[in-house]
């Protein structure tokens, strides 16, 4: 089946630091990603829509100077956090539309949990 | 704009035991889909069962049940003879339009199976 893979799983990093997080679709092209962010027990939020070879599209409030996301290619969105602050710590996960249709559902990467100290 | 509720932020259940996880939805497309995912501590998003707007049926995945009311908006998940491992949170989604698009997630419900 479709399988998205997300790296890194988790990361710390210092305050005023960039993270780099990837998706990349393994065994499909993903047109099309969705980058959402979730606090602990809390629902997932969509920050932003990415599309292959344009600008992403980002939900209201949600910074684009701070989130840049990158969907260079068919089977690689980045999300990249810059300069890092601890309110920024959070559980990122991205998601694809699903390849095989929707009786597969939407795929989701495995999801990067982020520490900023 | 859509929304998407679940109103129970905990439910308990006994092994063995079946139990209804409540979501209702409200769009005004009339092309949407439903989905239902499972959330482990692990973060991971499980894909459990899907129901598309015009599907005549409910959808039906193993021990998983989707029961859709169209009129009354309303898409619960039934999971029958639940195990130890189906504690987890549980999401419903929808997506809207002809490619449904982005998914709007409900609240959750944490959902704890005891032995």
């Amino acid at each position: 089946g479709a399988v998205v893979s997300q790296h890194p799983s988790r990361v710390i990093c210092k305050s005023g630091t960039s993270v780099k997080i990837e998706c990349r679709s393994l065994d499909f092209q993903a047109t099309t990603m969705f980058w959402y962010r979730q606090f602990p027990k809390q629902s997932l939020m969509l920050m932003a829509t990415s599309n292959e070879g344009s600008k992403a599209t980002y939900e209201q409030g949600v910074e684009k100077d701070k989130f840049l996301i990158n969907h260079a290619s068919l089977t690689l969105s980045t999300l990249t956090v810059t300069s890092a602050h601890p309110e920024d710590s959070s559980f990122y996960i991205c998601s694809a539309w699903p390849a095989a249709g929707p009786n597969y559902g939407y795929t989701f990467g495995s999801g990067t949990r982020l520490t900023v100290v | 704009a859509q929304k998407i509720t679940q109103t129970q932020p905990g439910m308990f259940v006994q092994e063995k035991e079946a139990v209804t996880l409540d979501c209702t939805y409200d769009t005004s497309d009339p092309s949407y889909g439903l989905f239902w995912y499972k959330q482990p501590s692990s973060g991971e998003m499980i894909f459990l069962i899907y129901q598309g707007s015009y599907d005549q049926q409910n959808a039906t995945e193993g021990r998983y049940s989707l029961n859709f009311q169209k009129a009354r908006k309303s898409a619960n998940l039934v999971i029958s003879a639940s195990q130890l491992g189906d504690s987890a949170m549980y999401f419903c989604a929808m997506g809207v339009g002809t490619s449904y698009g982005k998914l709007t997630f409900g609240q959750g419900t944490i959902l704890t199976v005891h032995p």
